[in-house]
């Protein structure tokens, strides 16, 4: 079935460094695929998706790119900060409305 | 978007009891969802709640267990029977609009603790 791997961490960063969490997926079919955030105390937020092979998703300077050669769905950030300190989760949507999550990342950002 | 609240936000409940959680959604959805994510774990789908019909649970999860309604396009409920400290989860629901790819819309989770 569906899977997704993520690293899992958790990655500890200083400000304004560079951010890349891993997702790798096992699909049948075309899954869409996502970034989801979740904050201290609070529920799922999208961040980004890509629904076709190599579409970029891009939100709040995060991108990640649909590599269907590769199956990943890599997030990446160019300069993080404190705000952006939560779990991360990758996911994919196939066809039988199954969403399936990765483990999740924590990610804490130091000042 | 959509904008999906849960109540209650929490609870601490006892073992054997049941609890009843409630997910509106401020907008028809075509789709609505419930998840469980246990403590520092990553989201587990039990089952798609479907308008006036039966819930298709996925494997692991039973109605006997977690009995869904969704009367609407708008509400659901999720009831977590004869609880044990085990069901201490959080429990989320979200919704889509439509096509079995499209984007999920998650509400805040509702933490239960089982004593």
């Amino acid at each position: 079935g569906n899977s997704v791997t993520q690293m899992e961490g958790p990655v500890t960063l200083s400000e304004e460094a560079f951010l890349t969490i891993n997702c790798t997926y096992t699909a049948t079919g075309y899954p869409s695929l996502f970034w989801y955030v979740q904050y201290p105390g609070e529920g799922l937020q999208l961040l980004l998706k890509a629904t076709k092979a190599d579409d970029k998703g891009s939100n709040k300077g995060f991108e990640a790119t649909y590599r269907k050669e590769t199956t990943s769905f890599h997030l990446e950030k160019g300069s993080v900060q404190v705000s952006d300190s939560a779990v991360y989760f990758c996911a994919l949507s196939g066809p039988n409305n199954d969403m399936r999550f990765g483990a999740g990342t924590r990610l804490t950002v130091k000042p | 978007s959509a904008v999906i609240s849960q109540k209650p936000s929490r609870d601490i409940c006892q073992r054997g009891t049941s609890l009843t959680i409630q997910c509106q959604v401020d907008s028809q959805v075509t789709m609505m969802f419930w998840y469980r994510q246990q403590p520092g774990q990553s989201l587990t789908l039990i089952a798609t709640a479907n308008q006036g019909s039966e819930a298709t649970y996925e494997s692991g999860f039973v109605i006997d267990k977690f009995p869904i309604s969704r009367p609407n396009l708008t509400f659901s409920t999720l009831t977590v029977s004869n609880m044990s400290p085990e069901d201490s989860s959080i429990y989320l629901c979200s919704g889509s609009f439509g096509g079995s790819t499209d984007t999920q819309y998650f509400g805040p989770g509702t933490r239960l603790t089982v004593l």
